[in-house]
């Protein structure tokens, strides 16, 4: 069965560091990975997908995520974190037969000025 | 990409009462999801809305507490039936517009809570 795990649940950064929040999967073939952003109270919003071909992925507001199969990961990375990026963090998994979406228990970042 | 409006955006209701959330799209959409978010909690897919058939349920979600509609390709809703504290939650909608990449949009949600 597929699951998805992030191991950080809250992550703290100041503002202008670099950014890594850590995805796990587990799934017999190639998965589609994707990450969502949630604002308070706010839905979710598509951050940056994979399907197949270039390992590393560009998304939205400067975010970039890599495919590592061997590792079983799709780590979202940011170079410089700004204050509005305070948000929770959802990666989720799916499969090419189906359009659920398994989804990670989140990881919650915090900036600091 | 697809405009997904949720309504009430928000609710508080008494045990044992029944509310109805609406999903209404900007476009025919193949798949339409319910999700669940209980507080600090991740989402949880209820059911899959299908187009004049009934929902398909996940394990642990039933019709008669959560029935669903979906009278046409761009609306859909879930009611949560004879509600209890437990039922607090994030109610989301969200559609699937180009199937081959199973890339979901998402409505704001439903924030749900019952006292």
């Amino acid at each position: 069965a597929q699951s998805v795990t992030q191991p950080d649940i809250h992550i703290t950064v100041s503002e202008g560091a670099s950014l890594e929040l850590r995805c796990n999967y587990s799934y017999g073939a190639t998965p589609y990975l994707f990450w969502y952003v949630q604002s308070p109270g706010q839905g979710l919003q598509l951050l940056l997908k994979y399907f197949s071909g270039d390992t590393l992925v560009q998304g939205i507001k400067g975010f970039e995520a890599e495919f590592k199969r061997s590792q079983s990961s799709f780590n979202l990375r940011k170079p410089s974190v700004h204050w509005s990026d305070a948000a929770e963090y959802f990666c989720a998994v799916g499969t090419y037969n189906t359009d659920k979406l398994i989804f990670g228990t989140g990881t919650r970042l915090q900036v600091f000025p | 990409s697809a405009v997904i409006s949720q309504k009430p955006s928000r609710d508080i209701c008494q045990r044992g009462t029944s509310l109805t959330i609406q999903c209404q799209v900007d476009s025919q959409v193949t798949m339409m999801f319910w999700y669940r978010q209980q507080p600090g909690q991740s989402l949880t897919l209820i059911a899959t809305a299908n187009q004049g058939s009934e929902a398909t349920y996940e394990s642990g979600f039933v019709i008669d507490k959560f029935p669903i509609s979906r009278p046409n390709l761009t609306f859909s809703t879930l009611t949560v039936s004879n509600m209890s504290p437990e039922d607090s939650s994030i109610y989301l909608c969200s559609v699937v517009v180009t199937s081959d990449t199973g890339e979901l949009f998402f409505g704001e949600g439903s924030r749900l809570t019952v006292l």
